[in-house]
């Protein structure tokens, strides 16, 4: 079973643009979360898709978004990118099962943002 | 809001040798999960060991086991038998049981493997 995927691997982008980045979850899975990884905070959660709809969101601000398609395939977006937006945008699956469930999240490769 | 803090930001061990990596937590909740998570050097970030924080029995899996010490919210990872490929920066990480996903990490431990 293919693993967690996320695409571009590697971005660079300059303050004030847009970025689109890609995550598809292992087959099966309906739940994708979305983390920003950065030396100085370290990993902080962004936000939770589950069939379609966000069910848990984190301390970002609002130029960070995301969408869960049909496929359970995600996409987060960030707007007027910022120096500090610079970091490793990791995405997870899991099954996304029953309330309090259990469940194991699988970890994609990552996006490296770098923000110029 | 719960927090989850690794006090020790390096550690190295020799080969075959045992180590402990250390995690506090901070929460009201009663029933949560903890998670160890390991991320080696430029490669995806795998579960290493969890634990159910209303089973008193502490997990292991192979070479590692847990410590799992509910009232003093702590959470350590015993590797026994280091290897090369444990080199890696862990990861401690909390959940809430409600629905939905939501891990809080702690600021997390590079462990280097000696030979």
């Amino acid at each position: 079973k293919a693993g967690v995927t996320q695409t571009p691997r590697y971005l660079i982008k300059t303050r004030g643009q847009q970025v689109t980045l890609s995550c598809s979850p292992i087959s099966g899975h309906r739940s994708v979360s979305w983390y920003q990884q950065t030396p100085g905070q370290g990993l902080q959660f962004l936000f939770e898709y589950f069939s379609e709809t966000q069910r848990n969101k984190g301390n970002f601000p609002g130029r960070f978004s995301g969408r869960q398609f049909s496929n359970s395939r995600s996409e987060m977006n960030v707007s007027t990118l910022e120096l500090g937006d610079s970091a490793l945008y990791l995405c997870a699956s899991s099954l996304g099962g029953l309330a309090g469930a259990f469940e194991t999240q699988y970890f994609g490769p990552g996006t490296r943002l770098l923000v110029l | 809001a719960q927090t989850v803090t690794q006090s020790q930001p390096e550690m190295s061990v020799q080969e075959a040798e045992t180590v402990t990596l250390s995690c506090t937590y901070d929460t009201s909740e009663n029933n949560y999960y903890l998670f160890w998570y390991k991320q080696p050097p430029s490669r995806q970030m795998i579960l290493v060991i969890r634990q159910e924080a209303y089973k008193q029995q502490n997990a292991t899996e192979n070479r590692f086991s847990v410590n799992f010490q509910k009232a003093a919210k702590s959470f350590s990872l015993k590797i026994s038998d280091s290897q090369l490929g444990d080199t890696a920066m862990y990861f401690c990480a909390f959940m809430k049981m409600e629905y939905g996903n939501k891990l809080v990490f702690g600021a997390g431990t590079i462990l280097r493997v000696k030979s």
